[in-house]
């Protein structure tokens, strides 16, 4: 069964700490995986698209690494912010499909 | 919000109800999508479109029926919601399904049926 595992599932930092965000998946056979922010109320919104030849792949203070070997990836945040409190979705595509598998998101909050 | 709209954004209606939720973009992107997000579940996908007229079922589709009479529009009906349909709603489109494309978001929809 095609499945993406997040972890943890929340998170609490403080300001100006860095973060990592790990997202397993069992999706097959791979096209590509994708970091989506959810800031609550809102839609998601991309931060990264990642392909099997990519290992890594920035967006300002937001870096996706992936390992397609071992079906693993994360997102480390440098420095974080009281904006980057949202919920860190990871979705993985199946080659030759429109369907998209998503993760249930890794909540995270950021304190002064 | 890459141009796309949601209407309503909240709605409270009854069991056996008929519900229509309006998603309008104006990228003129070719796919559009609906999901739902229920708390302990990723997003799902309800049911997609990739082109005027042309749709087909997502994993839960089951209870819902969708409309793309015009490029800039996709409508989600419940035929006779339940209290199961309780959920928040997004709509997304994207240009193309391979290279890889983002799909970008709506605001959602909130919709509460009693």
């Amino acid at each position: 069964k095609n499945q993406v595992e997040q972890s943890p599932q929340s998170l609490i930092i403080l300001e100006g700490k860095n973060c990592t965000l790990q997202c397993n998946y069992t999706v097959s056979p791979f096209s590509n995986l994708r970091w989506y922010k959810q800031d609550t109320g809102r839609g998601p919104v991309s931060l990264t698209i990642m392909t099997f030849s990519e290992n890594t792949k920035s967006n300002g203070r937001y870096t996706a690494t992936l390992d397609a070997d071992t079906k693993q990836s994360s997102l480390h945040i440098t420095a974080s912010q009281l904006s980057d409190s949202a919920s860190y979705i990871c979705v993985v595509a199946r080659a030759g499909s429109y369907q998209l598998t998503f993760g249930k998101g890794t909540k995270l909050s950021v304190i002064p | 919000d890459a141009g796309i709209t949601q209407s309503p954004r909240h709605k409270v209606t009854e069991t056996g109800t008929p519900v229509t939720l309006r998603c309008h973009q104006t990228e003129n992107h070719r796919y559009m999508y609906w999901y739902r997000q229920d708390p302990g579940h990723g997003l799902r996908l309800i049911h997609y479109s990739y082109g005027v007229k042309d749709t087909d079922k997502g994993e839960v589709s089951d209870g819902y029926s969708v409309s793309r009479s015009k490029t800039e529009d996709f409508l989600l009906t419940l035929e006779s919601a339940t209290s199961s349909q309780t959920s928040v709603y997004f709509c997304a489109i994207s240009g193309a399904l391979a290279p890889p494309e983002t799909q970008y978001f709506g605001p959602g929809t909130r919709l509460l049926v009693l």
